[in-house]
């Protein structure tokens, strides 16, 4: 069925150092994979996405890697702050089933001055 | 600021009752789901409205209903409420709904007592 694992659970790292979250997913056929972030008490936040017709995605400090092959993608966050400390997810669209969102497990960031 | 607004934030129900939470969605979004996230767990799907017809719907039971407006708000009706119903709603907004990028919510925390 549809699946999405996410690791690792929690990550610190030290503020300017670089994180690195991973995902595995099920369908082959999935073409978008977006990383959430989620503060506490609040719903989660679109940081970046990525397209099945593409290998990786920029956004200033954030970054997204995609192998279609192998079926993960990757988060990676460099030069880290300590705002980036959260909850992160990511996720998958699964064909044929319009546009729901199959999440992973989470990933808690703290991020350590 | 996604634009996406839940109402209310917060809501304490007894068991057996029953809820209401409600969602507008950002400007010239056509689409509209729910997502139940429990403490700690990533958001899990509940169902997906656009243009006022249900297209999609998670492992949710029927007490778990839902509307669409014409102006693309949404409702998310809970009945026979139970213990386990207690977590974070979501809602998010999004343009056609497939693959597209879908916005959150703050979320609705409900607990059920």
């Amino acid at each position: 069925g549809e699946n999405v694992e996410q690791h690792p659970s929690t990550l610190s790292v030290q503020e300017g150092d670089s994180a690195v979250i991973k995902c595995t997913y099920s369908d082959s056929a999935s073409n978008y994979f977006p990383w959430y972030k989620q503060e506490l008490g609040k719903g989660p936040q679109l940081i970046i996405d990525i397209r099945s017709n593409v290998g990786e995605k920029k956004d200033q400090r954030i970054a997204v890697t995609l192998n279609k092959t192998a079926k993960h993608f990757s988060l990676h966050i460099t030069e880290t702050q300590p705002e980036d400390s959260a909850v992160y997810f990511c996720a998958a669209i699964f064909t044929g089933t319009a546009s729901k969102l199959t999440f992973g497990t989470g990933t808690r960031l703290q991020v350590t001055l | 600021e996604t634009g996406v607004t839940q109402s209310p934030t917060h809501l304490i129900k007894t068991r057996g009752q029953q809820v209401t939470l409600r969602c507008s969605s950002q400007s010239g979004h056509n689409t509209v789901s729910w997502y139940q996230q429990a403490l700690g767990q990533g958001p899990q799907f509940i169902f997906q409205y656009y243009r006022e017809e249900e297209n999609g719907r998670g492992n949710f039971p029927p007490r778990f209903s839902g509307l669409q407006f014409p102006n693309y708000s949404s409702e998310l009706n809970v009945n026979a409420l139970e213990l386990d119903d207690s977590a974070l709603y979501l809602c998010a907004s999004s343009l056609t709904g497939i693959d597209t990028e879908a916005f959150f919510g703050q979320g609705t925390r409900l607990t059920v007592v």
